[in-house]
């Protein structure tokens, strides 16, 4: 148990299907983060909030859409994906985004896009 | 342009040591990152490293050179629940991490 939790765990979708994943941190941290991890490549960033505002945007497609309502929720709508957006969809958080912070992860949602 | 080398799998005998590489070409540098990822499971904090030197955690010790780019995680005494991935990460001087592919590590007894 890391401390941030995410569900659901596994999802499957068609393409037109619209859904969204959660994530909670139960650790007091500011800043969440969004990653995308497909099997054998680096994990990709795709959005930071920090305080609740974005701060990046890793030039990802509209059909993903985040939604930060407070510090501890982070959302990651769903809407018209791809096959090859299929992949394990990771949330992190930590105390800020400088130098030494440490990132604690979710167990992740495993999406299929059929 | 941003690029981080890890290799893709090794294999190591239960009881010995093994030590896995990173090689980094960043935009800056703010600190480098080991995360060990047991299959199914979220990424967990292995080690820090943002002075050159060897840091001693345990079983596990992280080595960075700056100057070489480069860095690796040692793991001696190797027990099976070692078996994992290994991810290495660099912060830039935006902050923000880039990550490897991560390293397969597979014990056998």
């Amino acid at each position: 148990e890391t401390g941030v939790t995410q569900t659901p765990r596994h999802l499957v979708m068609g393409m037109t299907n619209k859904k969204s994943l959660k994530c909670e941190q139960h650790l007091g941290h500011n800043a969440m983060y969004w990653y995308k991890q497909s099997a054998k490549k680096p994990l990709e960033l795709m959005f930071v909030y920090n305080f609740k505002e974005q701060t990046e945007n890793n030039s990802v497609p509209s059909r993903f859409s985040p939604e930060c309502p407070n510090s501890s929720h982070l959302f990651l709508h769903l809407h018209t994906l791809q096959p090859e957006d299929s992949a394990l969809y990771l949330c992190a958080s930590s105390h800020g985004t400088g130098d030494y912070n440490e990132q604690f992860f979710g167990p992740g949602t495993r999406l299929t896009v059929l | 342009g941003q690029n981080i080398d890890q290799p893709t799998e090794m294999t190591a005998t239960e009881g010995a040591i093994v030590q896995i590489n990173c090689t980094y070409q960043t935009s800056g540098f703010n600190g480098l990152f080991w995360y060990q990822q047991h299959a199914g499971e979220a990424p967990t904090f292995l080690s820090y490293n943002v002075l050159d030197g060897l840091e001693e955690k345990g079983r596990f010790s992280s080595f960075l050179s700056r100057s070489k780019g480069y860095s690796y995680l040692l793991l001696k005494e190797l027990q099976m629940k070692d078996s994992a991935s290994y991810l290495c990460a660099v912060k830039e001087s935006n902050y923000q991490l880039i990550w490897g592919a991560g390293t397969k590590l597979i014990i056998k007894p």
